[in-house]
């Protein structure tokens, strides 16, 4: 079984400050890991990945999650928020599990994020 | 213009209807998935095709049905049986159901009359 946990339901910044999003998951076997942003009313956006191999990820938009498997976290930061950044943000785990070909994608509940000038 | 095409934007149901939501992608995708979207719960599986002519249930598949008769089209209708369809509905695609970095249209938001 997998799941995650985004810790935060909101986040609220001030323009020019540093951005943490935080995300745990558990899972039974080696996973993927991915966070998406979604703005008002739109389909889901690829931020970045993580595939086993560097444990910092960078992604879009000046983005970066570092993998901490002992603390089972892949949190999200920036270093300084942008207006564009206010949307919504979802930490996703995927998994294979018992010897099936479908990586399934398990959501996190999703951290809504506010940029104040 | 390579991506997902969902249509229509906004879509409402009148009660005991059924309707049906569009899903195509030009990405030569193999796998295809829909999802549901309420506030604050994330993203929830409704079915998901891994190939032409055939697809799965996922977690809530209840009161949805679902057609897989063309690579690049999985539509999604939502039936009179379910009985809570006000949401976000979202299509999505991958290379593969294994290769799952999946990529996501623009959604359709369906309301009750």
């Amino acid at each position: 079984a997998q799941s995650v946990t985004q810790l935060d339901s909101h986040v609220s910044v001030s323009e020019g400050t540093p951005v943490l999003l935080r995300c745990n998951y558990s899972s039974s076997y080696s996973p993927s890991l991915f966070w998406y942003v979604q703005h008002p009313n739109k389909g889901l956006q690829l931020l970045l990945k993580y595939t086993s191999a560097a444990t910092l990820v960078k992604g879009i938009n000046g983005f970066e999650a570092e993998f901490k498997k002992s603390e089972t976290s892949f949190h999200l930061t920036k270093p300084s928020a942008h207006m564009s950044d206010a949307a919504e943000y979802f930490c996703v785990v995927s998994g294979f599990a018992g010897g099936t070909s479908y990586g399934k994608l398990t959501f996190g509940q999703g951290t809504i994020l506010t940029v104040h000038p | 213009d390579g991506g997902i095409t969902q249509s229509p934007k906004y879509l409402f149901r009148k009660e005991g209807q059924n309707v049906t939501l569009s899903c195509e992608q030009n990405l030569n995708h193999d796998a295809m998935y829909w999802y549901r979207q309420d506030p604050g719960q994330g993203l929830r599986l409704i079915y998901y095709s891994q190939i032409v002519n055939d697809f799965q249930k996922g977690d809530i598949a209840e009161g949805y049905s679902v057609s897989r008769e063309k690579k690049e089209s999985f539509p999604l209708t939502v039936t009179s049986a379910q009985k809570n369809p006000t949401a976000f509905y979202l299509c999505a695609s991958s290379p593969t159901l294994a290769k799952n970095i999946q990529y996501f249209g623009a959604g359709t938001r369906l309301s009750v009359l």
